[in-house]
């Protein structure tokens, strides 16, 4: 089954404690990001990247890092995470340039 | 840049209303237009979509159809159910520098009433 999953799916965790979230897709998509939801702001792309080892700041890249190492999977790196990164998660992919893009189920990520 | 305005929620109908949800938007070129739906406790799903304007995206009872003369892409379905109830979100993808990217509106929450 064609699919973008992540993991994990629920996270409670500290202010300043280091955390990743990953994200893989079996559609073998040159392209690939990183939202964030919150309440009356829709979803704002944080990272993308174009291909292996491309990757460029979307809209709300502060307090972030993102790597690309290989086609499937493209990890969300919080190195100090704060409250004000409590959100909603997603991972989203597309093949070259078709504008549809999949989304993952989203991690929900509590920072305290 | 490019920019989706929808409509305020949340919306409340009963079951078999008719449904709108307005959005609108300013891109640069020729963009793509999507709805995503999002239901309670899932990630996002890609409803239905338009690539060129005049064109009708439909899938599950819903429609919209890329306006450019109004810049509008605005949901509708006939009779609504209570399986409906989601969170709905209007999107465009424009060609830009950096490659074509998603930008979304702020999401409409409808709850359908049996």
């Amino acid at each position: 089954e064609a699919q973008v999953t992540q993991n994990p799916r629920y996270l409670i965790t500290v202010t300043g404690k280091k955390l990743t979230v990953t994200c893989s897709q079996n559609m073998n998509h040159e392209y690939m990001s990183w939202y964030r939801q919150d309440p009356g702001l829709g979803l704002r792309q944080i990272y993308y990247s174009m291909n292996v080892e491309v990757t460029d700041k979307g809209d709300v890249p502060e307090g972030y890092k993102v790597s690309r190492k290989e086609k499937r999977n493209f990890p969300l790196i919080l190195e100090s995470p704060s409250p004000n990164q409590t959100s909603l998660y997603f991972c989203a992919s597309r093949r070259g340039e078709v504008r549809t893009q999949y989304f993952g189920p989203g991690t929900r990520l509590t920072v305290l | 840049g490019n920019s989706v305005t929808q409509m305020e929620g949340p919306v409340t109908l009963s079951e078999e209303a008719f449904l709108t949800i307005n959005c609108t938007y300013t891109a640069t070129g020729y963009p793509s237009l999507f709805w995503y739906v999002q239901y309670p406790g899932e990630g996002l799903q890609l409803l239905l979509k338009a690539t060129k304007a005049d064109d009708k995206g439909s899938n599950k009872g819903f429609e919209a159809t890329y306006r450019k003369e109004t810049t509008s892409f605005h949901l509708e379905k006939g009779s609504v159910q209570v399986s409906d109830s989601a969170v709905y979100f209007c999107a465009l993808s424009g060609f830009e520098s950096s490659g074509s990217r998603l930008t979304f509106g702020e999401g409409t929450q409808l709850t359908v009433n049996p």
